[in-house]
């Protein structure tokens, strides 16, 4: 079975600090994919990144960085010079290519509040 | 195009209405999918449509039915439904099956109300 976890249920930060949150994942497949998604409060998810198991270079996209390490089982998400636009929920997820509908495991979310 | 719609944004209906949530998307894609959204938590998945067939049905009450018209079209029909069903319910849909390394896209979600 499949499992994330995102420790951090809420983090709160001031505009222009940098935000890193935290996702650790558990599965027994040596094929997987990550993901991080964004969900502001208009409720939408918006899909930040994927990421396979063989891939463990760093991305970077504008203000947004993850860094994906197998050896914990981790691929955190860093926010650089949060801005009050950035809070939303972030979700992490993690599907298997053994399962044969790729389901999505999400995380519980973290929380991020930007304040001004 | 890169979206997915979905129609009503909110829904409020009592416990013996019958009504029906619309999602669509015109990307081509052959995955589509449901998935209720309690507050505070993550989505859970309700059902899978691959080539227009239901695929996965995560043991949902029978009073939710999906249907797929058509490869760009996904509803969910809603009867008798109880005051804990209330929740986001979200529409995504993907190229193929996530397994296969594509990402969900989701809709904006319909706020359901039971009364």
């Amino acid at each position: 079975a499949q499992k994330v976890t995102q420790a951090q249920t809420e983090i709160s930060v001031v505009e222009k600090e940098d935000v890193t949150l935290d996702c650790v994942y558990e599965t027994r497949d040596t094929t997987y994919y990550l993901f991080w998604y964004k969900q502001p409060p208009s409720g939408e998810l918006v899909f930040l990144i994927r990421r396979n198991s063989f891939d463990e270079q760093n991305e970077i996209s504008g203000r947004y960085s993850w860094n994906f390490q197998k050896s914990t089982s981790s691929f955190n998400f860093t926010i650089t010079a949060s801005q009050v636009v950035d809070s939303a929920v972030y979700f992490c997820a993690l599907s298997v290519v053994t399962d044969s509908w790729g389901k999505l495991q999400f995380g519980a979310g973290t929380q991020v509040v930007v304040t001004p | 195009d890169t979206e997915v719609t979905q129609t009503p944004k909110h829904l409020v209906m009592g416990m013996t209405n019958k009504k029906s949530l619309k999602c669509e998307q015109h990307m081509g894609h052959r995955a589509m999918y449901w998935y209720k959204q309690k507050a505070k938590k993550p989505p859970e998945l309700m059902f899978v449509y691959s080539y227009e067939k239901l695929s996965i049905n995560e043991s949902v009450p029978s009073r939710f039915s999906p249907e797929c018209p058509n490869s760009s079209l996904l509803n969910l029909h809603l009867h008798a439904l109880q005051p804990e069903d209330s929740a986001l319910y979200l529409c995504a849909s993907s190229q193929e099956r996530t397994g296969s390394y594509n990402e969900q896209f989701f809709g904006p979600g319909t706020r359901l109300t039971v009364l």
